[in-house]
């Protein structure tokens, strides 16, 4: 059973537009989530985090929302740049279980110039 | 600060073979995991240290993996012997504590078993 899920395994956008990935998790102890990105030949870098006792999370142009009831996650990244073009992974974890992450499959972005 | 490091960057060989990976983590990070990352798929967890102790191993095939983290710094992952289904893109983390810290990775060793 997959306990973190990206469902849309590509987004195209336009330069200066907004870029939204969202992800949906099962496990109800997940208390921390993490966005990653990937460049090609890289590993994944650490982008921005929320813990479960917030609903946003801000940092320059990346925004992470978090609706708990609804057990879903989203990052908007206004506005989207053609360096932003990677792979995105959402990622979840619970202090219950010694902090350990589940990833998504990840959700390609590519942003046009 | 200089990253994590791993090596080799590629690695190819026959099934029933044997490999080794190496990792050197950041420089004062307790934690360090070990992740498989399948074509199209996200880091699935194998291993993850706390200091020169395993914290949680329940996703390591253990007739064939091993990894172990001498003196709680670098680490190594063995497969032995490998099948096909172990191509895949092996990545080291680590992180400063084990609770709510972002984990910092290497570049990966892409595996590739024929």
């Amino acid at each position: 059973d997959q306990q973190v899920k990206q469902n849309s395994p590509s987004l195209s956008v336009q330069e200066g537009r907004i870029s939204i990935l969202n992800c949906d998790y099962t496990n109800s102890m997940f208390d921390y989530f993490l966005w990653y990105k990937k460049y090609p030949a890289e590993g994944p870098t650490f982008l921005i985090s929320i813990s479960s006792i917030k609903d946003k999370n801000e940092d320059g142009r990346f925004t992470v929302f978090l609706n708990k009831s609804a057990k879903h996650l989203s990052l908007h990244i206004v506005p989207s740049q053609p360096g932003d073009s990677a792979v995105y992974f959402c990622a979840a974890s619970a202090s219950t279980n010694a902090g350990k992450s589940t990833f998504g499959d990840g959700t390609t972005l590519t942003v046009k110039p | 600060e200089a990253g994590v490091a791993q090596s080799p960057r590629y690695k190819i060989i026959e099934k029933r073979q044997s490999v080794a990976f190496w990792c050197n983590p950041i420089s004062g990070h307790a934690t360090l995991y070990w992740y498989q990352q399948i074509l199209g798929q996200g880091p699935k967890l194998l291993i993850q240290f706390q200091n020169n102790g395993v914290v949680d191993d329940s996703q390591l095939p253990k007739d064939r993996f091993s990894a172990e983290r001498l003196k709680g710094v670098d680490s190594t992952l063995k497969i032995q012997p490998a099948k096909l289904e172990d191509s895949a893109v092996y990545l080291c983390a680590s992180s400063l504590r084990h609770l709510n810290s972002p984990l910092h990775f290497g570049n990966g060793t892409r595996l590739t078993v024929t």
